[in-house]
C-alpha cells in the first residue's frame, strides 16, 4: 500500500459539533503531518507528529486537536469549529530522515470541511 | 525565517513552448527545495526535488544558491502539464514552507 488515505472525504458541520478526520497509512513511515490548505492557496502546516509524538504545532487554535493513536493513523478531532475554519485539510506521511534532511512528504486526497 | 516566493500566479504557454516557473527561496543555512504539483481533482505530489538532480515528465530545477533560486523548466511543455506547480523549501527537519503556487496552462 503506497498511499496515504483520509475520511471523509467532505464534512458540513455545525459550529457547535464535534467530529474527527482520519487519515491512514501503511508505508512504514514515523512522521506524519496534518496541513490546512484554503481554495487557490498553498497547505499551511498545522501539526508534525514524529514517532507518535507531536513534534510541531503551528500555534493552531485550540478547538483542532490532533492524535497519533498509532505509527499508521492520525487523527484531527474539532470541536467548536468557525466558518472561516471551512478548508481542505491534507495529511502527510513521510519516512524517518536524519537531522537536517526532509524525505518526501507523500499527500492524502484530502477532507473537504465545511462549518456552517 | 524561511521563505518562498512564486512571482506568476498565472502562468501561460502554447504546447511545444519552453515553460519555467519561477522559485526564490529565503533561508540562511542550507535548504532542500522541491516542486510539487497538484493536477485538477487529484492530491498534492512531489515532482521532483534538488538533491536528487532527476528529471520528472521532462522537467528539471536546479538549485541557484546565489541567486537563491530553483526554478522549473521544460523545454517542450505539453497540455497534461496544466496544473498548480508549488516550490517548497525544507530548512528544519519535516517542516516544509510552500510557495504560493502557480497556476500552468498550456493551450493547445
Amino acid at each position: 500500500d503506497t498511499e496515504v488515505t483520509q475520511t471523509p472525504k467532505h464534512l458540513v458541520m455545525g459550529m457547535t459539533n464535534k467530529k474527527s478526520l482520519k487519515c491512514e497509512q501503511h508505508m512504514g513511515h514515523r512522521a506524519m503531518y496534518w496541513y490546512k490548505q484554503k481554495a487557490k492557496k498553498p497547505p499551511e502546516l498545522m501539526f508534525v507528529y514524529s514517532y507518535e509524538k507531536l513534534s510541531i504545532n503551528e500555534s493552531v487554535p485550540s478547538r483542532f486537536s490532533p492524535e497519533c493513536p498509532n505509527s499508521s493513523l492520525l487523527n484531527l478531532h474539532l470541536h467548536a469549529l468557525q466558518p472561516e475554519d471551512s478548508a481542505l485539510y491534507l495529511c502527510a506521511s513521510s519516512r524517518p530522515s536524519g537531522v537536517g534532511v526532509q524525505e518526501t512528504q507523500y499527500f492524502g486526497p484530502g477532507t473537504r470541511l465545511l462549518v456552517l | 525565517a524561511q521563505r518562498v516566493t512564486q512571482p506568476e500566479k498565472l502562468l501561460s504557454v502554447f504546447k511545444g513552448a519552453p515553460v519555467e516557473l519561477k522559485c526564490n527561496y529565503s533561508y540562511s543555512g542550507s535548504p532542500e527545495l522541491f516542486w510539487y504539483v497538484q493536477y485538477s481533482r487529484q492530491r498534492l505530489q512531489l515532482l521532483l526535488r534538488h538533491i536528487s538532480r532527476e528529471s520528472i515528465k521532462g522537467f528539471t530545477a536546479d538549485l541557484n544558491k546565489g541567486e537563491t533560486s530553483f526554478h522549473l523548466k521544460k523545454p517542450f511543455a505539453q497540455e497534461e502539464d496544466s496544473a498548480m506547480y508549488y516550490c517548497a523549501l525544507s530548512g528544519s527537519a519535516r517542516q516544509l514552507t510552500f510557495g504560493s503556487g502557480t497556476q500552468l496552462t498550456v493551450l493547445p
